[in-house]
């Protein structure tokens, strides 16, 4: 049961694009389509932007979108703006039924 | 609108035990699979355990599996997490989380969380 691996930080400008990767094995991102990404504000609980790699739920902007190459996968942030300054968070499908394995989390500024 | 509310975290003794709630509202309690999840001070989210929509299917992490039990009562659309031979590193915010209704591993609606402390 490891955790998947985010990189500590990320940033960029407002109006740029950032990518925060996560990466896992083939027991669990790399096997399934069952990858999510969540925002976490200080103070908040975590939200959902994506889920099943590439779907976001109503509600959420287009500017985020995700991906998966291999057992890597992504989440862009494209037109950043200042409210995006968050936690991120990924999770995957475990390989076991009910099972979720989160990464570390990947704090983003906003510069 | 639907919601989830925790309740039960407080202050506990090392080896002591805690039953959190979560009370849903807003939406057919039975035919979701739902999830803790919980967030030590300054760290990041760490799965706790799964239960299956009836209840009859439940998983634990291995950092807790042993200490911990999952239920369920869809009657009174409410999820509890049995927590016992506390440790310090259980100290956190428990959150309660429903799964989304076609894909079950990601969460769609979380509970505001409650706070454990473990200390003598």
């Amino acid at each position: 049961q490891s955790a998947l691996t985010q990189p500590p930080s990320a940033s960029g400008s407002p109006g740029q694009s950032v990518t925060i990767s996560c990466t896992g094995t083939s027991s669990d991102v790399g096997g399934y389509h069952y990858v999510s990404w969540y925002q976490q504000r200080p103070g908040k609980a975590p939200k959902l932007l994506i889920h099943e790699v590439t779907r976001r739920p109503s509600g959420v902007p287009a500017r985020f979108s995700g991906s998966k190459s291999g057992n890597t996968a992504s989440l862009t942030v494209s037109g950043l703006q200042a409210e995006d300054e968050a936690d991120y968070y990924c999770s995957s499908y475990g390989g076991s039924n009910l099972f979720v394995v989160f990464g570390g989390g990947t704090k983003l500024t906003v510069l | 609108e639907v919601e989830l509310m925790e309740s039960g975290g407080g202050l506990v003794q090392p080896g002591g035990s805690l039953r959190l709630s979560c009370a849903a509202s807003g939406f057919i309690f039975s035919k979701y699979v739902m999830y803790w999840v919980r967030q030590a001070p300054g760290k990041g989210l760490e799965y706790v355990s799964g239960i299956s929509s009836n209840g009859g299917s439940t998983y634990y992490a291995n950092s807790v599996r042993g200490r911990v039990s999952i239920s369920r009562d869809n009657s009174k659309k409410t999820l509890y997490l049995q927590m016992g031979r506390l440790r310090g590193e259980d100290m956190g915010v428990y959150y309660c989380a429903r799964a989304d209704l076609y894909d079950n591993y990601g969460m769609d609606v979380w509970g505001q969380g409650t706070t454990v402390a473990v200390s003598s």
